[in-house]
């Protein structure tokens, strides 16, 4: 199976959160990363966060880390029609490992 | 600063023929890669550079050569190319290796027909 796996869709209220979740198999990682992907446009980091934190806050972003379970998440409090975009999780080893991606799509 | 730039941004070939797609950054980056995304399927990574003269195979390298003959530029060269190298394809760059951002070219779509 994939080393880093998200579901693919995710559909929210403009003005609810939306929390995209993640799941990674190697635990060797120093850092996990949350990239945006707009249409036609490369990725953009929009935050990162250090193995050895459980919770990193950035304006509406708010990435939590389970290490145990392998797990993080991204939630983005008071989703905005411009928040519609692909969210790829990646984690950092010697080189950078992508999910699947996770399309939001924001409802107005 | 123009950042990490690929070109061209889209290209249909015909089964067989071959192409390269040229990266180059200006940000002194050591770190350079080359990935496609398929749908469903996220990135993978096809090859990568840790400085010039050094090239490595990333997770899906068969069909495809790199070379990396100065810091700025890493070209991705298709020999013979194969309906299944139907891609979009994403050239990146970072200054140390995961530990540090990595930034992205716009991505060159090419269709093999």
């Amino acid at each position: 199976g994939e080393d880093v796996e998200q579901s693919l869709f995710l559909s929210v209220r403009e003005g609810d959160s939306s929390v995209i979740n993640c799941t990674y198999t190697d635990s060797s990682s120093t850092y996990l990363y949350w990239y945006k992907q707009e249409p036609g446009a490369g990725l953009q980091l929009l935050t990162y966060i250090f193995s050895n934190m459980d919770m990193k806050q950035d304006q509406r972003l708010t990435v939590l880390l389970n290490k145990k379970d392998k797990h993080l998440s991204l939630r983005i409090a008071d989703t905005q029609t411009g928040d519609s975009a692909i969210y790829f999780c990646a984690r950092g080893a010697n080189n950078l490992f992508f999910g699947t991606g996770t399309r939001l799509t924001v409802i107005p | 600063n123009a950042g990490v730039t690929q070109t061209p941004k889209f290209r249909i070939l015909k089964i067989g023929q071959s192409m390269t797609l040229q990266c180059t950054q200006d940000m002194n980056h050591n770190y350079m890669y080359w990935y496609r995304q398929d749908p469903g399927m996220g990135l993978k990574l096809i090859y990568y550079s840790v400085g010039a003269g050094i090239t490595d195979k990333g997770e899906v390298p068969n069909g495809y050569n790199v070379s990396r003959s100065t810091t700025e530029d890493f070209p991705l060269r298709l020999e013979l190319a194969a309906p299944s190298q139907t891609s979009v394809y994403f050239c990146a760059s970072n200054k140390e290796g995961a530990s540090t951002e990595a930034f992205f070219g716009q991505g060159t779509r090419l269709t093999v027909v």
